[in-house]
């Protein structure tokens, strides 16, 4: 049980370009999501968090208007990169919180952004 | 505020042997603790956590941690390291409460040889 997918899981762009990122709660719904991203070698750094229904909650550094987070289903967020340039290059995972399991997250399997 | 530190960014141990992968951690509420592992391009499976029940955790593919309060740490253990385990390991600590931010360490990178 709490699988987490994400879709795609690689993505290569152009420079300007926008990407979109899913993030799905397969099998529980998930009223908090949070984004993460990872440069190689490096440990997992806290983007947003995403309340079903509601604005997400930007991490200080994190561009909002660069770094677009939807959450509008309990199974369902999105992270749109705009504009993307390659220092957005980077590892994207996604986690989701099950309310009924204290405070552990799910992770999905990360996407891999390349931008050309 | 609570941080993290993995004493270790790299462990490397032979197939068979015994693995120790040091964590401790820092604060101010009574925390959560897991450890996550993540392979190569992956995301990151949960191992085990620590909530504030028994101090000796059991974790998935032999794993164990062990929350010691006094010294502030969370180290994982395995009897007998498989070629499998070699992965990155995450410590990882939160305070609790429902849907409480986490915070990384900053990873140890288990190398497992014949």
């Amino acid at each position: 049980g709490a699988v987490v997918s994400q879709h795609p899981s690689w993505v290569i762009c152009k420079s300007g370009t926008s990407v979109k990122i899913e993030c799905r709660s397969l099998d529980f719904q998930a009223t908090t999501m949070f984004w993460y991203r990872q440069f190689p070698k490096q440990s997992l750094m806290l983007m947003a968090t995403s309340n079903e229904g509601s604005k997400a909650t930007y991490e200080q550094g994190v561009e909002k208007d660069k770094f677009l987070i939807n959450h509008a289903s309990l199974t369902l967020s999105t992270l749109t990169v705009t504009s993307a340039h390659p220092e957005d290059s980077s590892f994207y995972i996604c986690s989701g919180h099950p309310h009924s399991v204290g405070d552990t997250q799910y992770f999905g399997p990360g996407t891999r952004l390349t931008v050309l | 505020a609570q941080s993290v530190t993995q004493l270790d960014s790299h462990v490397s141990v032979s197939e068979g042997t015994p693995v120790l992968l040091r964590c401790n951690y820092s604060s101010s509420y009574s925390p959560s603790l897991f450890w996550y592992v993540q392979h190569p391009n992956k995301g990151l499976q949960l191992l085990l956590k620590y909530t504030s029940a028994a101090t000796l955790v059991k974790g998935i593919n032999g794993f164990e941690a062990e929350f010691k309060k006094s010294e502030t740490s969370f180290h994982l253990t395995k009897p007998s390291a498989h070629m499998s385990d070699a992965a990155e390991y995450f410590c990882v600590v939160s305070n609790t409460g429902t849907a409480s931010k986490l915070t990384f360490g900053t990873g140890t990178r288990l190398q497992v040889t014949l």
